[in-house]
């Protein structure tokens, strides 16, 4: 059973335009979300990460917007550039699990310059 | 900072044979990982290790074995490679929450 889904599982937007990935989750005692972002070749790489305590985390262009009732999340990427092409993962982890990350299957984002 | 190490990059193997890659890490982090990637399903976990000689069973593990001898490696055996098998192996530690991966063992098995 997969415990986090991203959606859409491609997204192609041009240079400047907002990119936005979508992540859902069943388990409530999931509290930390972290996003990874992975480049052809690589191993992923932590990119910005929220507690379920708060609805909002920014970093410059990368925001992730945190729905605790509705069990959802999304990563906002503004002013996107062709740098930001890669696969991104949605994960998440619970006190429960210790530090134990269920995964999503990754969103594959092309920004055409 | 620290670093991850995965040997080999690229490994080709046989069918049936046994196969280990190696992962080090210099972050002293009390917790490593195995992930295996395959393309569309995400990273899926196959062995983890809390300590040194401890392991733990993830998702995945059927098939494989891993070893924790000291803190700063973790080891991972496919016992029996199977036939015309693709996958990545990733290696990660871990304080607290946030894990660190190193760049992956590409698995080809012929």
């Amino acid at each position: 059973q997969q415990q986090v889904r991203q959606s859409p599982q491609s997204l192609t937007v041009w240079e400047g335009e907002t990119a936005i990935l979508n992540c859902s989750y069943e388990n409530s005692a999931f509290d930390y979300f972290p996003w990874y972002q992975q480049f052809p070749g690589e191993g992923p790489a932590l990119l910005i990460a929220i507690r379920s305590v708060s609805d909002k985390k920014e970093d410059g262009r990368f925001t992730i917007f945190f729905n605790k009732r509705e069990k959802k999340l999304s990563l906002h990427i503004t002013d996107s550039q062709p740098g930001d092409s890669a696969t991104y993962f949605c994960a998440a982890s619970s006190q429960g699990t210790g530090s134990k990350l269920s995964f999503g299957k990754g969103a594959k984002l092309t920004v055409s310059p | 900072g620290g670093i991850i190490t995965q040997t080999p990059k690229f490994l080709i193997g046989q069918e049936g044979q046994k196969l280990t890659l190696k992962c080090q890490q210099n972050f002293n982090h009390d917790t490593m990982y195995w992930y295996r990637q395959d393309s569309g399903k995400g990273l899926r976990l196959i062995y983890y290790s809390i300590t040194e000689n401890d392991l733990q069973k993830g998702d995945l593990s059927e098939g494989y074995d891993a070893s924790r001898e000291k803190k700063s490696s973790f080891s991972l055996t496919v016992t029996s490679a199977q036939k015309n098998e693709m996958a990545v192996f990733l290696c990660a530690s871990s304080i607290h929450f946030e894990q660190y991966f190193g760049p992956g063992t590409r698995l080809t098995v012929l």
